[in-house]
C-alpha cells in the first residue's frame, strides 16, 4: 500500500484569500495523479488528471502543478469563495492496472464569508 | 447523461443481515470498483473488476462479494452485516486511458445496528 499524504488536514480561510495544498507521493511509483473535490452527500468531482513532470493545469479559479521527480502535487485556488468549500482529496495511480489507485485522506477547506 | 447510478443512498442494517449495493454505468467503461470512506481515512478500495467476468479483491475486501456479468452492472454484496461496515461506499467508474477521469457515483450510506 503506497502512502500519499496530503496537508493540511484542513483549511480554514475568508472569502477572497488564495489557498494551496499539497498532495506528496512516492516518485518512483507514479503513473498519474487525479485531484478530486468533493462535497458531503455527493459524488467526487474530477478536477485534473495529471501525468507529465511539469505538467499544470488551471479550470477557472483552481490549477494544480506536477513534480513527478521529487514527488508532489499543488492545488491552488485562486480568491476563494464560500462555494469552494469542500474536501479535496488526490489520487495516486501507480501503474496502468486499475487497481493501484491510493487516495490520500483529504484536505478540508472551509471558506467563511 | 446519467453516469455512475447507485442505489439506495441511505441503508439501515441490523447485524447479520445481507443486503446489494446496486451501481450501474452507462459510459461502456472496462474498469468499475467499490470504495469505502470512513472518517479520518482516505477512500479505500474494496473490490474491482477490469472487465464483464472478472473480480479482484482492493484493500479491504473482506465481508464483501461482487460479480460483473455485464459491462454496466458491479453490485456489492454484504454477506452479514456487522457494525464495523457502518461507512459510506462509493461505487466508481473508468476506461484504460491513462489519462481518463474516475467517475464516483453519489454513494450509499450505510448503517449497521
Amino acid at each position: 500500500i503506497l502512502n500519499v499524504e496530503q496537508s493540511p488536514q484542513s483549511l480554514h480561510v475568508q472569502e477572497g484569500d488564495s489557498t494551496n495544498f499539497t498532495c506528496s507521493f512516492p516518485s518512483s511509483n507514479f503513473y498519474a495523479l487525479h485531484w478530486y473535490r468533493w462535497e458531503t452527500a455527493k459524488s467526487p468531482e474530477a478536477l485534473f488528471v495529471m501525468t507529465l513532470n511539469g505538467d499544470e493545469k488551471k479550470k477557472g479559479r483552481i490549477s494544480a502543478t506536477l513534480n513527478t521527480k521529487e514527488g508532489y502535487s499543488y492545488l491552488y485556488i485562486k480568491g476563494s469563495q464560500p462555494e469552494d468549500s469542500a474536501t479535496y482529496l488526490c489520487a495516486l495511480r501507480s501503474d496502468s492496472g486499475y487497481s493501484t489507485l491510493t487516495f490520500g485522506k483529504g484536505t478540508m477547506l472551509l471558506v467563511s464569508p | 447523461n446519467a453516469g455512475v447510478t447507485q442505489t439506495p443512498k441511505f441503508q439501515v442494517l441490523k447485524t447479520g443481515q445481507s443486503m446489494t449495493l446496486q451501481c450501474a454505468q452507462d459510459m461502456n467503461h472496462e474498469y468499475m470498483s467499490w470504495y469505502r470512506q470512513d472518517p479520518g481515512m482516505g477512500l479505500r478500495l474494496i473490490h474491482y473488476s477490469v472487465g464483464a467476468g472478472i473480480t479482484d479483491q482492493g484493500e479491504v475486501p473482506n465481508g464483501y462479494n461482487v460479480s460483473r456479468s455485464t459491462t454496466e452492472d458491479f453490485p456489492l454484496r454484504l454477506l452479514s452485516a456487522a457494525p464495523s461496515q457502518t461507512s459510506v461506499y462509493f461505487c466508481a467508474s473508468t476506461s484504460r486511458d491513462r489519462g481518463n477521469t474516475i467517475y464516483f457515483g453519489e454513494g450509499s450510506w450505510l448503517t449497521v445496528v
